[in-house]
């Protein structure tokens, strides 16, 4: 049992460049989350998940795009990566109840 | 805005020492109250979960009470160690029908030294 996994750990992107966070899950877990985490700030959430097919916007969605083909899935993507979108961004994911949420490891990213 | 406020933003103690750190909120309707503690370069770990008829709940060293007429939780944590150092992070969660939206609060950095 993995818990919550994420792809990759790190990453460097030059400005306009797009690339593709990977989350999965192996706990059969209804909800996912994308958040975002830079210092001072809290964690900040981007789009999150109520289910396989099912996605919406958080507090932070700009620049962001999410799907969720799998349950087991979800994927951020960046399309036009900028230097606002240094970060370290974090995945998670909660079964109904007892609404317990678990984290992955982070992504950090790092757009020059 | 739905916000979640924690204190002190940092806090330093010895080794041994008890500590307690404070989360005000304004989350309405509230339906649980969690604290995580997050190592640096990890992602946040679950501490306690809290629902609003529930006054304390502890794990381990660490204890959460939660006063949901004045809006207060308090993590306290008994006779510190070193791998306590960590951020601490209060989330409220909403009762919300799209998603169970959840109010992180930015977090108290402890670091506890010998």
């Amino acid at each position: 049992n993995a818990g919550v996994t994420q792809t990759p750990k790190f990453r460097v992107l030059k400005t306009g460049q797009s690339m593709t966070l990977l989350c999965a899950q192996d706990m059969n877990h209804e909800y996912m989350y994308w958040y975002r985490q830079d210092p001072g700030m809290g964690l900040r959430l981007i789009h999150y998940s109520v289910g396989e097919g099912t996605t919406a916007k958080g507090e932070v969605p700009d620049g962001y795009n999410v799907s969720r083909l799998k349950k087991q899935n979800f994927l951020l993507g960046l399309e036009s990566a900028a230097p606002s979108q240094t970060s370290v961004y974090f995945c998670a994911s909660m079964a109904r109840l007892p609404y317990e949420q678990y984290f992955g490891p982070g992504t950090r990213l790092t757009v020059t | 805005k739905n916000q979640v406020e924690q204190s002190p933003q940092s806090l330093i103690i010895l080794e041994g020492k008890n500590c307690t750190l404070q989360c005000n909120y304004t989350v309405s309707p509230f339906s649980n109250l969690r604290w995580y503690k997050q190592d640096t370069g990890r992602g946040p770990v679950s501490l306690t979960i809290m629902t609003f008829s529930e006054n304390t709940k502890s794990n381990g060293r660490y204890t959460a009470t939660l006063d949901a007429d004045t809006k207060q939780s308090s993590l306290h944590i008994t006779a510190s160690q070193l791998s306590d150092s960590a951020s601490y992070i209060c989330v409220v969660s909403l009762n919300s029908n799209s998603g169970y939206a959840l109010n992180f609060g930015k977090g108290t950095s402890l670091l506890v030294t010998p």
